[in-house]
């Protein structure tokens, strides 16, 4: 079975530290991953994908991901983080058939930045 | 980035009563996905749609869910009859490939039964 999994309900930093969100999927085929952000009371919006060659990938508002196959993770990462980063971010699976396709997501991270 | 529109952002509705949420999905994308959200949990799949017809569904889509893109306009998610459990915020999403293409969502709806 596919299926995400964000095991940090919650994460709070204080700006200009390091930030780091787990990710780990469980898939049977070679995985393509997701993150997106969720700003309160929006939608969601796409960060940065891997689908295969290098496994650092970089993305938009200065977030990158490393995906490790060695122990199925994909965590996001920035540094510096900045108290506009504060939301809640999503790790997602992408399932794909001939016929169909599909994200799955984990249960998300909530993150917030303090001065 | 592409656009995705949902109408309405909020609708309060009596159970029992049916429900059509709208999406105008980006304009060349062929793939279509609706997801639920409970209390900003997490997101659930229900649907993907192509072509015409529905490729892919949840158990979350049960029998009283329906959708469809008549001539290209919006895609609708149809709820009839509604539950009290159908209270969630519904985002749409649409994509141009099946091939690890980015889905892009919608502000979605917030649907509360009542």
């Amino acid at each position: 079975a596919q299926s995400v999994d964000q095991p940090d309900a919650h994460v709070t930093l204080s700006e200009g530290a390091s930030l780091e969100l787990r990710c780990s999927y469980s898939y049977s085929a070679a995985p393509y991953l997701f993150w997106y952000v969720q700003y309160p009371g929006q939608s969601l919006q796409f960060l940065l994908k891997y689908i295969t060659g290098d496994t650092v990938v970089k993305g938009t508002k200065g977030f990158e991901a490393e995906f490790r196959k060695s122990n199925s993770s994909f965590n996001l990462k920035k540094s510096p983080a900045h108290w506009s980063d504060s939301a809640k971010y999503f790790c997602a699976l992408f399932i794909a058939s001939s016929s169909f396709s599909k994200l799955v997501f984990g249960q998300g991270t909530s993150l917030s930045v303090v001065p | 980035g592409p656009k995705v529109l949902q109408i309405p952002s909020h609708q309060i509705i009596d159970m029992g009563q049916m429900v059509t949420l709208n999406c105008d999905p980006v304009s060349n994308h062929l793939y279509f996905y609706w997801y639920k959200q409970i209390l900003g949990q997490q997101m659930e799949f229900l649907v993907n749609f192509y072509n015409g017809k529905v490729m892919e569904k949840s158990k979350l889509f049960k029998d009283q869910f329906s959708v469809e893109r008549p001539d290209g306009s919006y895609f609708t998610l149809k709820i009839q009859p509604t539950a009290l459990e159908d209270s969630a915020v519904y985002f749409c999403a649409s994509s141009s490939g099946l091939s690890a293409e980015t889905l892009y969502f919608g502000s979605g709806t917030r649907l509360t039964v009542l």
